[in-house]
């Protein structure tokens, strides 16, 4: 079983619609991450969730909106997509929220908007 | 001054070479720090943990400067498969931050 897996993998999609990304960790783990890997390849903290709870919301446009519906889950939703939302977005988890232990990632999410 | 500092890359080196790589973080309240390792089109994996008093792990060996505030990672011997990106990350209050990375590519 994937311990940390993302769908869907790969997303083309044209300017100004409306996508999900899903993610789900099946370690037990307590605190859930998206990060977003741009085309030069610079990993950024979008979000954390601990047990449901938002704990950072990095300068993230609004269109983005992060769900946890528990703590196995959490989802990305954007709306009215753009050009500059086109990377790879990856979800990640940890045992817990002290940033001491290894983050585990997702395969990651290919957003392509045309 | 970026958070997470790492050497610009690339390096390109042969086969059996020694490589080191460098970063430097600007968070100086930081008490956990990594190496991960990213291949082409792949998820970030955990290299090595950085530990104070340096730490070693088979042909990689990770160091800690906390008053300069700057770890390193050196590789001996470098393989064909130690072809990737290497991450430098910083534990940044309650989550973690990376640097750009360095890519490695090691040459026949």
């Amino acid at each position: 079983d994937t311990a940390v897996s993302q769908t869907p993998k790969y997303l083309v999609t044209q300017m100004g619609n409306d996508k999900s990304i899903k993610c789900e960790q099946n370690l037990g783990h307590d605190t859930m991450y998206w990060y977003k890997q741009d085309s030069k390849k610079f990993l950024k903290i979008m979000f954390s969730y601990n047990n449901k709870e938002l704990i950072i919301n990095e300068t993230v446009p609004n269109r983005f909106s992060p769900k946890s519906p528990d703590k196995a889950h959490l989802n990305l939703h954007i709306n009215s997509l753009e050009l500059g939302d086109s990377a790879v977005y990856f979800c990640a988890s940890s045992q817990d929220i002290s940033g001491s232990g290894e983050l585990f990632f997702g395969e990651g999410s290919r957003l392509t908007v045309l | 001054r970026k958070e997470v500092e790492q050497d610009p890359g690339p390096f390109n080196v042969p086969e059996g070479a020694t490589v080191a790589f460098n970063c430097t973080y600007s968070n100086s309240a930081s008490q956990s720090f990594f190496w991960y390792r990213q291949d082409c089109r792949k998820e970030p994996k955990l290299l090595m943990s950085v530990y104070s008093s340096g730490n070693e792990d088979g042909r990689f060996t990770a160091q800690l400067n906390r008053a300069s505030q700057y770890i390193s990672l050196l590789i001996r011997d470098s393989k064909l498969s130690d072809s990737a990106t290497y991450l430098c990350v910083v534990n940044w209050w309650d989550d973690m931050r990376f640097g750009a990375g360095t890519r490695l590519t090691v040459k026949p």
